[in-house]
């Protein structure tokens, strides 16, 4: 099993729509967890993050944690065209100097006009 | 401020030629990680380092080399390119503080072919 398992998609959505993505984890060592987003022909860069179980709200977007089922969500409300985008998931644990993270494979979202 | 910049953004090379990838920050960064991102495989850690003069193996080290003599800078060698390592390579930093969200920050990524 990996330690981190993603949705591989294609994803594709109407604008408007409600979008969830979703990543499993095996490691219950990690404690903090990210979504990155990676335009086409770009480097990722960092999304959002929460630390621990729960819920964080961005303006249209929401991670959601939950530790017992080993499970992270980053739902987009009203998406847009310019959301379409390669999604990965990250995470870490709190500890070890390398701070490695480690990614699933990432989804790709098409948000259609 | 740049942030992280990678050299060069595209490359052909042919089997068995030989290459070096730069990597430099103008953030002030401990750490830096060099990754590979192949259709399907997602992000895969090919090497980093938590300091000026420190490298360690990633997830997929074989064939590869680096070195980071200055801390700004991480570099990344091929001696020997192989058709396998046909892929998009980033590079990424983070400040030195263990314990906290590891945000890493990527460059733009070097498109690499090898025939």
């Amino acid at each position: 099993q990996k330690e981190v398992e993603q949705d591989p998609g294609p994803l594709s959505v109407p604008e408007g729509a409600i979008v969830s993505l979703n990543c499993t984890y095996s490691n219950s060592a990690f404690q903090y967890f990210m979504w990155y987003r990676q335009y086409s022909r770009k480097g990722p860069e960092l999304l959002m993050y929460t630390y621990s179980s729960g819920n964080k709200e961005d303006g249209r977007f929401t991670a959601q944690v939950d530790k017992s089922s080993k499970y992270i969500s980053l739902f987009i409300r009203d998406s847009q065209p310019s959301d379409s985008a390669t999604y990965l998931c990250a995470m870490n644990p709190p500890t070890g100097a390398s701070s490695k993270l480690t990614f699933g494979k990432g989804i790709t979202l098409s948000v259609r006009p | 401020n740049a942030g992280v910049t990678q050299t060069p953004k595209f490359r052909v090379l042919k089997t068995g030629q030989s290459m070096t990838l730069l990597c430099a920050q103008d953030m002030n960064h401990e750490y830096m990680y060099w990754y590979r991102q192949d259709p399907g495989m997602g992000l895969r850690l090919i090497h980093y380092s938590v300091g000026e003069g420190t490298t360690a193996k990633g997830e997929v080290p074989d064939g590869y080399n680096v070195s980071r003599l200055k801390k700004q800078n991480f570099l990344l060698g091929l001696e020997s390119a192989a058709p396998s390592q046909t892929s998009v390579y980033f590079c990424a930093s983070r400040p030195g503080l263990a314990g906290s969200p590891s945000e890493q920050y990527f460059g733009p990524g070097t498109r690499l072919t090898v025939t």
